[in-house]
């Protein structure tokens, strides 16, 4: 099983300014690694897979980089409504499909 | 518009048992493969199965298998969830989600919450 790691736990970033998640992976994933956002209380979101394709309706800000076991999430000028948890998930190698534990993103 | 909407979450005591629906809408559900994936409170997320789009082919979690059965009915659009001897453990949101073209989870439920207590 693949083991996803992410880091770090919270992220503190004040609106306007850029975040960036990272996502490890115990082996090579190559680019099957896709990037989830999940606001309280609701279901998680597709944002990114291929490691850097947007998924439909994705905002320009959010773009994913990184392949085979570190990958990078970066979401540029953060708006309110980007502050959530984010999960990074492999396909590579299945079953399992496996996530990370998550970063929160919160308002500095 | 493409949605998936779960029911049958509830409150159960440990060993018995549950069954979840997905109910599918806004897409053709036969030629998607179907997750499920959970949810335990302030926790992260948890791939649990996995069904084919013609229902041949079922795949688990380690930690359900032997317990829970994915099956899907493509005549009325569902999906299903049989969970039998239920653990504490396995409290949760339980979400239903389908399988994009990059083997991504593209569409997701509102989720169904499932507790295990006696």
């Amino acid at each position: 099983e693949i083991v996803m790691t992410q880091s770090p736990a919270t992220l503190s970033v004040s609106p306007g300014e850029r975040a960036t998640l990272s996502c490890r992976a115990s082996q090579s994933v190559s680019s099957d690694l896709a990037w989830y956002q999940q606001k309280p209380g609701q279901a998680p979101r597709l944002l990114i897979y291929g490691a850097s394709t947007r998924a439909t309706g994705i905002p320009a800000r959010f773009s994913g980089s990184g392949s085979g076991t570190e990958f990078t999430l970066t979401i540029s000028r953060l708006q309110s409504e980007d502050f959530a948890v984010y999960y990074c998930q492999q396909y590579k190698n299945w079953p399992p499909w496996t996530f990370g534990q998550g970063t929160k993103l919160e308002i500095k | 518009q493409v949605q998936l909407m779960e029911s049958g979450g509830g409150v159960v005591q440990p060993g018995r048992s549950l069954r979840l629906s997905c109910a599918a809408s806004g897409f053709t559900f036969r030629n998607y493969a179907m997750h499920w994936v959970r949810q335990a409170p302030g926790k992260g997320l948890e791939w649990v199965a996995v069904i084919s789009y013609d229902g041949r082919n079922e795949y688990y979690a380690d930690s359900v298998k032997g317990r829970f059965t994915v099956s899907r009915d493509n005549s009325k659009n569902t999906l299903y969830l049989q969970m039998n001897s239920l653990r504490a453990e396995d409290a949760a949101v339980y979400y239903c989600a389908r399988e994009g073209g990059e083997r991504t989870f593209d569409i997701w439920g509102q989720g169904t919450m499932v507790t295990v207590s006696s």
